[in-house]
């Protein structure tokens, strides 16, 4: 079993709509919870950063984390066909450098 | 945040050749890391640089075969020894820029293929 799982998709959803893009972790050490956008052809970029269980929102973005579930998910509301990219989830526990990916899920919004 | 500079941004290789892949940071960092993103997959660790020491490599991946220095607090190289077909993939670099941000940020990665 994988430390963190994301589904790949693709998933497609026409401009507007809302996305739900989520992950599931086993570590319950882990403490820090990242999103990070890949546009082909590019490294990622970080888009939110997370501590602990709770919510985050940042402009049309909300990162939200449920420690007891080992469940993070990343809403996007009004989506734009620029919001169309690879989006990765990562994390790490206390004291530890290495960050552990999902697989990224390749997100396309439809104009 | 920290801005990184990798180069080159692409090759194609002949399988039994090395690549030195640069990477320079706009500021100085204590660690740097190396990842490898193969097609349509997530992000693995290859190994972790620190100024003045050897680089720590994940498991899987060997010196020998993966190669890195780390001269400077800005700047770090990963070389690619003796490629095969199978090390066809991009290869990122990656800083912890540290401060209240976290979160750590990427080049913009170097597409390899071998051939």
């Amino acid at each position: 079993q994988k430390e963190v799982e994301q589904d790949p998709g693709p998933l497609s959803v026409p401009e507007g709509a809302i996305v739900s893009l989520n992950c599931t972790y086993s570590n319950s050490a882990f403490q820090y919870f990242m999103w990070y956008r890949q546009y082909s052809r590019k490294g990622p970029e970080l888009l939110m950063y997370t501590y602990s269980s709770g919510n985050k929102e940042d402009g049309r973005f909300t990162a939200q984390v449920d420690k007891s579930s080992k469940y993070i998910s990343l809403f996007i509301r009004d989506s734009q066909p620029s919001d169309s990219a690879t989006y990765l989830c990562a994390m790490n526990g206390p004291g530890a450098q290495k960050l552990v990916f999902g697989q990224g899920t390749r997100l396309t919004i439809n104009p | 945040s920290a801005v990184i500079s990798q180069k080159p941004s692409r090759d194609i290789c002949q399988r039994g050749t090395s690549l030195t892949i640069q990477c320079q940071v706009d500021s100085q960092v204590t660690m740097m890391f190396w990842y490898r993103q193969q097609p349509g997959q997530s992000l693995t660790l290859i190994a972790t640089a620190n100024q003045g020491s050897e680089a720590t490599y994940e498991s899987g991946f060997v010196i020998d075969k993966f190669p890195i220095s780390r001269p400077n607090l800005t700047f770090s190289t990963l070389t690619v020894s003796n490629m095969s077909p199978e090390d066809s993939s991009i290869y990122l670099c990656s800083v912890d820029p540290g401060g209240a941000s976290y979160g750590y940020t990427f080049g913009s990665g170097t597409r390899l293929t071998v051939v």
